[in-house]
């Protein structure tokens, strides 16, 4: 099982919907990350958390906006959402500083119709 | 600069073979390079990674090997089974940009009974 647990695993939304993607991990990690990944292809990076405080936004569209409850906590929220943004999107965490790996969670596969 | 290389993007191998995907850079700021392993439909994992101060990392059946002159570095899998079916992907990080890891293109390894 993985230790960065991602909700919901599966989501379809209309172009006019508002929905979230959730995240929660418990290894006490303070980097937390959300990547957009399509198919045969690397992720790419969209936002980063660091110590709660966004340290990093990939210059991603405002129709995705981030945000970190609490260090377990990451959600990315989602408005009027294009059919070119379907993809499955993997939120990671890492401890931060150099050498510390991502643990990525299984993902959300979204589709937008 | 930033950019990692990727070959083969595709890999059959016979069960029992050895599986090598190879990978360059051009920033020798790189300081920390994993290795991420994808099976369909789950996030990637993080199998083992290496820094530019060794030249070779061992970990079971998986080793990398490090070419600092030539920025170059390789995943060997030994002993490949059909398990080891999964998108590989090499990454490269530096000390002052930890939080962004510069992915390569990913290589799909198929290993054949």
């Amino acid at each position: 099982d993985t230790e960065v647990t991602q909700t919901p695993k599966h989501l379809v939304m209309g172009m006019t919907n508002k929905k979230s993607l959730k995240c929660e991990q418990h290894m006490g990690h303070r980097a937390m990350y959300w990547y957009k990944q399509k198919a045969k292809k690397p992720p790419e990076l969209m936002f980063v958390y660091s110590y709660e405080k966004l340290s990093i936004n990939e210059s991603v569209p405002s129709r995705f906006s981030p945000e970190c409850p609490n260090s377990s906590l990451l959600n990315l929220h989602l408005h009027a959402l294009q059919p070119e943004d379907s993809a499955l999107y993997l939120c990671a965490s890492s401890q931060p500083g150099q050498g510390a790996g991502y643990t990525f969670g299984s993902g959300t596969r979204l589709t937008v119709v | 600069q930033q950019q990692v290389k990727q070959s083969p993007q595709s890999l059959i191998v016979q069960k029992g073979g050895i599986s090598i995907i190879n990978c360059a850079y051009e920033n020798t700021a790189f300081d920390y390079f994993p290795w991420y392993q994808q099976f369909p439909g789950k996030g990637p994992a993080l199998l083992i990674a290496i820094r530019p101060d060794v030249s070779e990392k061992k970990e079971g059946r998986f080793t990398i090997s490090f070419n600092k002159s030539a920025k170059q570095f390789s995943l060997h899998i030994m002993d490949s089974q059909p398990g080891d079916s999964a998108t590989y992907f090499c990454a490269a990080s530096t000390e002052t940009s930890y939080d962004k890891v510069i992915f390569g293109p990913g290589t799909s390894l198929s290993v054949i009974p």
